[in-house]
């Protein structure tokens, strides 16, 4: 089974609706990340948390929200879908105290109509 | 702040030939450095890493080494192959702080037979 995984795989939704996006992973990392995936801007930052009870703003968190719901849980909405957030989405974990090699799922490819 | 720049792609090579995919960087500090690696479908791999100047990262036969005093961190692989052919991502993260990933806008390599 993959160590970090991320439902849905896709997703289409209409500008507007609020989705949320989720990862789980089994690597017992404290810390998560999420980025977002635009044709040649490489990986931007989103969210990123080290803990339950921690969690930062990123890069670009403008109309995204997250909720670390548990050690293995880490959620991404977006309140108000628009078509500018059409992107592909990735969570990461790291392991911290000063590891910084992070881990991939496999990506969510969102469409806002 | 910090950033990476990667060379422009895509690169297009036949199979056996030399690869070089050049990466620079702008830091404070001593940042660690990584070559990640996104095949077609897939979230990112690490590929291989240096943490200090004139460290050689290697693995799959590739290569890069932390050059500080041209700020560089460029891949190469003496032969390659058909697999080979991804987006590769070079990244830094800063050892201070958050230990956040920065990453270039990624290359991608294809390799004909």
């Amino acid at each position: 089974d993959a160590d970090v995984t991320q439902t849905p795989r896709n997703r289409i939704t209409k500008t507007g609706k609020r989705i949320m996006l989720e990862c789980s992973q089994t690597k017992g990392h404290d810390r998560m990340y999420w980025y977002r995936q635009d044709p040649g801007l490489g990986l931007r930052l989103i969210y990123y948390s080290f803990d339950v009870k921690d969690i930062n703003k990123g890069e670009i968190s403008d109309g995204y929200s997250v909720s670390r719901q548990a050690q293995a849980k880490f959620s991404l909405s977006l309140e108000s879908a628009i078509p500018n957030q059409t992107a592909l989405y990735f969570c990461a974990t790291s392991p911290g105290g000063g590891l910084e090699t992070q881990y991939f799922g496999p990506g969510t490819r969102l469409l806002v109509l | 702040g910090d950033s990476v720049t990667q060379m422009e792609g895509p690169v297009t090579l036949s199979e056996e030939a030399f690869l070089t995919i050049n990466c620079t960087y702008t830091a404070t500090g001593y940042p660690s450095l990584f070559w990640y690696v996104q095949y077609p479908g897939e979230g990112l791999q690490l590929l291989l890493k240096a943490t200090k100047a004139d460290d050689k990262g290697s693995n799959k036969g590739f290569e890069a080494t932390y050059r500080k005093e041209t700020t560089s961190f460029h891949l190469e692989k003496g032969s390659v192959q058909v697999s080979d052919s991804a987006v590769y991502f070079c990244a830094l993260s800063d050892q201070q702080g958050a230990q956040k990933l920065v990453f270039g806008q990624g290359t991608r390599l294809t390799i004909n037979p």
